[in-house]
């Protein structure tokens, strides 16, 4: 069974930088020829793709976020990570880790929690 | 860029009734279209991909339809479990989702 499961600091100070990290298990990222994607949420809202990362590394990220993320993956040891660098309020959000099966996503994580307040 | 606008934003059925909720595309997506439900405190669930096909472990009462720009997600006979906020999804040079619609059982 696939699962996805994200980590990182939930509280961060304005103009930081945004870490997380998301644990696969079940699907080889070294094999299986799938993109990892991350999603956030912003509390009541709807849901905003942030960027997608290959196996091999090529990344897709959204224009609105592109100047300020940047994806990895050590697939090796079946994690990927995003960074979002000068965080504001508005980053503030649930960030969910899904695997990205063609286009669509198919398992996804929980979700974790980030507020940006000084 | 490909806006997918969902409507209505709320929609309020009893038990048993026929659930149809609507997505629009401003842009040919063909039927590259996927619908997702979601839970207060969940993330989304996989429910319809390529605009019909149904997920696995997802009910017959969850059906799928459309091409091009006009699409819908039907709930057959609702139960009280299908209260959530349902949103489509397209695929495009970068991935977008629609604002969602409330479904309240």
């Amino acid at each position: 069974q696939v699962q996805l499961q994200e980590s990182g600091p939930g509280l961060l100070k304005p103009s930081q930088t945004l870490s997380l990290t998301c644990a696969v298990s079940g699907s080889s990222m070294t094999t299986d020829s799938y993109y990892w994607s991350w999603i956030r949420q912003p509390a009541g809202k709807g849901l905003e793709w942030v960027g997608r990362i290959f196996s091999g590394g090529n990344t897709n990220y959204n224009p609105s976020l592109r100047s300020r993320v940047t994806m990895s993956i050590d697939a090796s040891k079946s994690h990927f990570s995003l960074e979002m660098t000068s965080v504001t309020a508005a980053d503030t959000a649930i960030y969910f880790c899904a695997r990205n099966n063609y286009y669509f996503f198919d398992y996804w994580g929980p979700g974790s929690l980030v507020t940006v307040s000084s | 860029e490909i806006v997918l606008t969902q409507s209505p934003d709320t929609l309020s059925l009893s038990p048993g009734e026929r659930a149809t909720l609507s997505c629009g595309a401003n842009q040919d997506i063909r039927n590259y279209l996927a619908w997702y439900q979601q839970k207060p405190g969940q993330a989304p669930r996989l429910l319809i991909y390529d605009a019909s096909i149904r997920a696995t472990g997802i009910p017959a009462r969850f059906s799928g339809s459309g091409s091009g720009t006009d699409f819908t997600l039907t709930i057959s006979s609702l139960e009280s479990e299908d209260s959530a906020v349902y949103y489509c999804q397209q695929r495009s040079n970068f991935i977008a989702f629609g604002q969602g619609t409330r479904l309240e059982i």
